[in-house]
């Protein structure tokens, strides 16, 4: 089934160590989205790829990258992580061709910061 | 600055209750709203509405969009225990360029007690 795979599901880093969480996906869509959500909080959009090209939304921390290498592939990247940035980072896929397309959402990761 | 404000924020009732789930929002770009249901993982795709005054239905559940006042309702009949999660109203806005990602609201925290 196609579908977007986010890995691992459970990560726990230490405070300061560089962490890369990932997501793939076999949609083939073309545009693949990184979100934040906090404890009981709404999850929130830190950036997206739309093809190769990287839109950043204006308060994602700079600590916050992402790679996407090719269309099946983005990583995010935390340069290092405080214990702040403990969250469920969910992946998110769309294909915009011009119409209303929907949102197919990954598992998450839980990251843990210790 | 974009907003989704969802009401209320949470929600206790019986199982067999009618449950009414509020979303407001005030975006530039509208696109489509979205809900979502959200149990301890990635939120699930419940609805996407695009068109003022057309219910969506899909079994017990209902949603409708209104443009003009800027607001969607979600409609849950004869509830079950498995209904309990935290329904996610998300608005989707267009900038030319593809989809930019969506805006979540808070949620409901809707708890059915049996």
């Amino acid at each position: 089934d196609a579908m977007v795979i986010q890995n691992p599901r459970y990560q726990v880093t230490q405070f300061g160590k560089p962490v890369t969480l990932s997501c793939s996906q076999t949609l083939n869509h073309n545009v693949m989205y990184w979100y934040q959500q906090k404890s009981s909080q709404a999850p929130k959009l830190l950036f997206h790829y739309y093809d190769k090209d990287f839109n950043n939304e204006a308060d994602t921390p700079d600590n916050f990258q992402s790679r996407r290498p090719n269309t099946s592939f983005c990583f995010l990247d935390i340069r290092s992580p405080g214990l702040g940035d403990a969250a469920m980072y969910l992946c998110a896929t769309s294909r915009d061709a011009g119409l209303v397309s929907g949102y197919t959402f990954g598992s998450g990761t839980r990251l843990t910061v210790v | 600055e974009d907003k989704v404000v969802q009401s209320p924020l949470s929600l206790v009732v019986h199982e067999g209750d009618t449950v009414t789930l509020n979303c407001s929002y005030e975006v530039t770009n509208f696109r489509s709203l979205l809900w979502y249901k959200q149990e301890k993982k990635a939120p699930t795709f419940l609805f996407m509405l695009t068109s003022s005054g057309i219910e969506k239905k899909s079994g017990r559940l209902s949603s409708i969009l209104d443009k003009k006042e800027l607001f969607s309702i979600l409609n849950i009949t004869a509830t079950q225990t498995g209904d309990s999660a935290v329904y996610l109203c998300a608005v989707e806005k267009y900038s030319g360029g593809g989809a930019d990602g969506l805006t979540f609201g808070k949620g409901t925290h809707l708890i059915i007690q049996p």
